[in-house]
């Protein structure tokens, strides 16, 4: 179990370019998040998949933001046209499926638009 | 909504002191409790969790008890370390909501020697 990984850790964009996140997560969770978390605040719920379908969103999730699961393994986070208030660290956590089953969480990738 | 309340801080407290860090919430159905902790440049890390009323969460000298009368779920520690300094997060999971974390603000504590 080598733990949820993200990529890139870092990213510095200018506004309005294109970026584009990784998450791997724990190989047997079929549950996959993503977070944003700004300084000072708790992560806050942007999506969630189960296996590869994408079974919610957030209304953070501007329609800038499109995220995919295409094999039910890795995911993405794309951010279109980026924005100085898209700014933040972007983490991704994932879970098996069930109620009460804690989420394991990546190192985050922080997002700077400059 | 559910939300989450945590004290404000920063928290400062000499080594060997004892820490609560206060934790309440609101929730739209029955949630299962979490504390997380993000050490400095590292990511969320579960501290403990508790799935029910009266259930107590404990690890590392860390404990939390889910008061369902009082909707809290309150941080305690008899007596810290200086590797104690970070960053604790309360979280929240409803049951039926497949999941998804509501987290509170944070709240940095620093612990001196």
């Amino acid at each position: 179990d080598t733990g949820v990984s993200q990529d890139p850790r870092h990213k510095i964009t200018k506004r309005g370019q294109n970026v584009t996140f990784r998450c791997d997560p724990i190989s047997e969770h079929n549950r996959l998040y993503w977070y944003r978390q700004t300084l000072g605040q708790g992560p806050e719920f942007l999506t969630y998949f189960q296996n590869e379908a994408q079974l919610e969103k957030s209304r953070l999730l501007s329609d800038r933001f499109s995220a995919e699961r295409p094999k039910g393994s890795f995911s993405t986070l794309e951010i279109q046209r980026t924005e100085q208030g898209d700014s933040a660290m972007y983490l991704c956590a994932s879970s098996l499926e069930g109620p009460i089953h804690e989420q394991y969480f990546g190192p985050g990738t922080r997002l700077t638009v400059t | 909504g559910d939300s989450v309340t945590q004290m404000e801080g920063p928290v400062t407290l000499s080594e060997e002191a004892c820490l609560t860090i206060n934790c309440t919430y609101t929730a739209t159905g029955y949630p299962s409790l979490f504390w997380y902790v993000q050490y400095p440049g590292e990511g969320l890390q579960l501290l403990l969790k508790a799935t029910k009323a009266d259930d107590k969460g404990s690890n590392k000298g860390f404990e939390a008890t889910y008061r369902k009368e009082t909707t809290s779920f309150h941080l305690e520690k008899g007596s810290v370390q200086v590797s104690d300094s970070a960053v604790y997060f309360c979280a929240l999971i409803i049951r039926t909501n497949a999941g998804k974390s509501t987290f509170g603000d944070g709240t940095t504590l620093t612990v001196k020697p």
